[in-house]
């Protein structure tokens, strides 16, 4: 079974300008989460989608972070503009009603200057 | 916010068992013990998961107090591998959506040849 992809797996930006990451859940997984992590810090859920309905956004940033899942399937998650202290690894992760956990993709860098 | 707490770092010779404590004093009556961990530049892995019952799977075994207040994350015999960082976490059992996945900052597992 192939796991979760995600790309880019590294990116270099300015601060203000735009990024986006694209994330390509398991198939058939109708959950899908976002989580920013900060370095030496644990992950912290940005949004949580249901298939195309968003479940759990409260901890997103909605006046620079955006995300969308239009078909149900894989997503994207976008910083607009960027801060410094945007600086961290975005990881996806997706879960099934058969599965035990979330499964957990390899995640994308991501360095502001 | 975090409902565990564990220690910030360990040591564990290799061959040795590895045994990584969390305290989780507030758990309530349907939330499970999920362990996770995540080793450098890589996203989480499930490890385990439990109720009230001992648990025991081909990584790992998790043992939970009968008050459910504490757990330990045992590794039967370290490698190498296995140093990571190891996060304990409390929440509903899946497939429930509801509630966040709050990972905190982990126990640092260093294996030592």
């Amino acid at each position: 079974e192939a796991g979760v992809a995600q790309s880019p797996r590294y990116k270099i930006i300015e601060k203000r300008q735009s990024v986006a990451f694209w994330c390509n859940p398991i198939s058939g997984h109708a959950t899908l989460y976002w989580y920013q992590q900060i370095l030496g810090q644990g992950p912290k859920l940005l949004i949580q989608f249901q298939n195309n309905g968003v479940v759990d956004d409260s901890q997103l940033p909605k006046d620079r972070f955006s995300a969308e899942r239009l078909k149900g399937v894989d997503s994207t998650l976008k910083i607009q503009p960027a801060k410094l202290e945007d600086s961290a690894v975005y990881l996806c992760a997706s879960s099934s009603p058969t599965v035990k956990s979330q499964l957990f993709g390899p995640g994308t860098r991501l360095t502001v200057l | 916010d975090a409902k565990t707490t564990q220690p910030p770092s360990m040591d564990c010779a290799e061959g040795r068992a590895a045994n990584l404590p969390c305290n989780h004093s507030t758990i309530s009556g349907n939330e499970y013990v999920y362990w996770y961990r995540q080793i450098h530049s890589q996203g989480p892995q499930y490890i385990i998961h439990g109720l009230k019952n001992n648990e025991t799977n081909e990584m790992a075994s998790l043992i939970i107090t009968e008050d459910r207040k504490s757990s330990t994350l045992i590794l039967p015999h370290a490698t190498l591998r296995d140093t990571a960082v190891y996060y304990c976490i409390v929440r509903p059992a899946f497939p429930n959506t509801g509630n966040q996945f709050y990972f905190g900052t982990g126990t640092s597992l260093t294996v030592i040849p």
